[in-house]
């Protein structure tokens, strides 16, 4: 089955603490993206890659990293969680620009206390 | 940044009525997609319109783009109780390669 697997499905960390949601697609799609979702606020991009070994800044890219070795994972780091980073985030791929939809994963909800 | 705004905030209805929900947006676009979000769960893709499409059909859905007026709509017919959910706009600008998502649209069918 076609999909986006995100790893874990919740997570509660404590301030500080590194901590990396994986991001798994067996599409083949060169296009992958990060976004949070939090009330109020929609959906915004955190990270997005073209292809492997190349990444860029989306709308609130601070405080995350990102990285695209190879091109079914796309793994999401925060260095030092804090507690503005608890959100909802997804993860998204597709085949690339020029008229693909995404497909999103299921969400990782994440709690930074 | 925001680029689609969506209108209504929140639209409730009952089953068998049709729901229509709006979409502005700012910079010329690529195409514009439509999302739907069940309660905290992931996005499904619903239907993508080009620029130089103006309306676009798949199943009950129907979605129509004026980029004159950068606006859309998504219209669902005959809605269902399992059609609750949150609908986005996404937009794919002009020389960008990110999708940007407006704030969405609560849609409540009631049986």
């Amino acid at each position: 089955e076609a999909q986006v697997t995100q790893n874990p499905r919740y997570l509660i960390t404590v301030t500080g603490k590194k901590l990396t949601v994986t991001c798994s697609q067996n599409m083949n799609h060169e296009y992958m993206s990060w976004y949070r979702q939090d009330p109020g606020l929609g959906l915004r991009q955190i990270y997005y890659s073209m292809n492997v070994e190349v990444t860029d800044k989306g709308d609130v890219p601070e405080g995350y990293k990102v990285s695209r070795k190879e091109k079914r994972n796309f793994p999401l780091i925060l260095e030092s969680p804090s507690p503005n980073q608890t959100s909802l985030y997804f993860c998204a791929s597709s085949l690339g620009t020029g008229g693909s939809g995404y497909t999103f994963g299921s969400g990782t909800r994440l709690t930074v206390v | 940044s925001q680029q689609g705004e969506e209108d209504p905030q929140a639209l409730s209805i009952q089953e068998g009525e049709n729901a229509t929900m709006n979409c502005s947006y700012k910079t010329s676009i690529n195409n514009l997609q439509w999302y739907r979000q069940n309660s905290g769960r992931g996005l499904v893709h619903l239907i993508l319109i080009r620029s130089n499409e103006r309306e676009k059909h798949s199943g009950r859905l129907r979605v129509t783009l004026d980029t004159s007026k950068k606006s859309s709509s998504l219209l669902i017919t005959a809605s269902r109780a399992a059609d609750t959910a949150s609908y986005f706009c996404a937009t794919e600008k002009i020389g960008y390669s990110t999708l940007t998502f407006g704030k969405g649209t609560m849609l409540l069918v009631s049986p």
